[in-house]
C-alpha cells in the first residue's frame, strides 16, 4: 500500500545530542512537510519542501535541519540548539503541484527527552 | 491567517448524524475549508475541503455556508471509530501552511 512511513515510532535523546527522525514516502508526491506537535496543542510547520534539493523554513525552524537528496526521503535532524525537543513530531506529503492539495501524514515519532 | 472557532467537545451516539460546527468569519476569498481528524498518537486523517459550494464524499458531508463565515462537517452514521479531535482549516494558499488549533473533540458512544 502507498503511504507515509516514520520511524522510529519512539525516540529518546540526550542532552547536547543530536537525533534524526526518517520520513519515508511512496506516494510519488514532490512536496513533503515537517510538523511538530504539543500536547493538547494543533500542529505547527517546521520546514517543508516542494521539490528535491530544495526545503523551506516554516515558522519554529530554528534547532532543526532537514534534506531533500531523495524525492522519497525528507529526514528532520533536531539538533542541540534545540532546547525543548520533546514533543511528537508529523511527517506529511502533498503532489505539490497546488497549494491547496490535500496532506496524507504518517503516524508521527514520539521524541522524548532522558 | 483567518481565525476559527470551534466547540472544544461534542458528543453523539452510534448509529446518527454528527454535526460538527465551525466559525471562520475571517476568511478570505480564495482560501478553502479543510477538515480534518486526529485519532488518539496518530497523525491527522484528511476528511473533505471546500471552497464555495457544498461537497461530499464517502467520508462526510460538508455544508458552508453563502457567505463563507461558517461551515458544518456531517457524518453522517457516526461509529465507535470517528471518536477523534476534528479540525476545521482555512488554508489552501501558502504551502503546508494550515494551521491546526485545539479542534472538537468527538466522542461516539455506544
Amino acid at each position: 500500500d502507498g503511504g507515509i512511513t516514520q520511524s522510529p515510532k519512539y525516540l529518546f535523546r540526550k542532552e547536547g545530542q543530536n537525533v534524526t527522525l526518517s520520513c519515508e514516502q511512496n506516494l510519488n508526491h514532490d512536496a513533503m512537510y515537517w510538523y511538530r506537535q504539543d500536547p493538547g496543542q494543533g500542529l505547527r510547520l517546521i520546514y517543508y519542501s516542494q521539490i528535491v534539493n530544495d526545503f523551506q523554513k516554516g515558522d519554529i525552524a530554528e534547532g532543526y535541519s532537514v534534506s531533500r537528496e531523495k524525492k522519497e526521503s525528507f529526514p528532520l535532524t533536531v539538533t542541540s540548539a534545540q532546547k525543548n525537543p520533546t514533543a511528537f513530531y508529523l511527517c506529511a506529503s502533498s503532489k505539490g503541484r497546488d497549494s491547496s492539495e490535500k496532506l496524507f501524514f504518517g503516524s508521527g515519532t514520539q521524541l522524548s527527552v532522558l | 491567517d483567518a481565525k476559527t472557532t470551534q466547540p472544544p467537545s461534542m458528543d453523539c451516539a452510534e448509529g446518527r448524524a454528527a454535526n460538527l460546527p465551525c466559525n471562520h468569519s475571517t476568511i478570505s476569498g480564495n482560501e478553502y475549508v479543510y477538515w480534518y481528524r486526529q485519532i488518539h498518537s496518530q497523525g491527522p486523517q484528511y476528511i473533505i475541503h471546500g471552497l464555495k459550494n457544498n461537497e461530499t464524499n464517502e467520508m462526510a458531508s460538508l455544508i458552508i455556508t453563502e457567505d463563507r463565515k461558517s461551515s458544518t462537517l456531517i457524518l453522517p452514521h457516526a461509529t465507535l471509530r470517528d471518536t477523534a479531535v476534528y479540525y476545521c482549516i482555512p488554508g489552501g494558499t501558502s504551502y503546508g501552511k494550515l494551521t491546526f488549533g485545539q479542534g472538537t473533540i468527538l466522542t461516539v458512544h455506544p
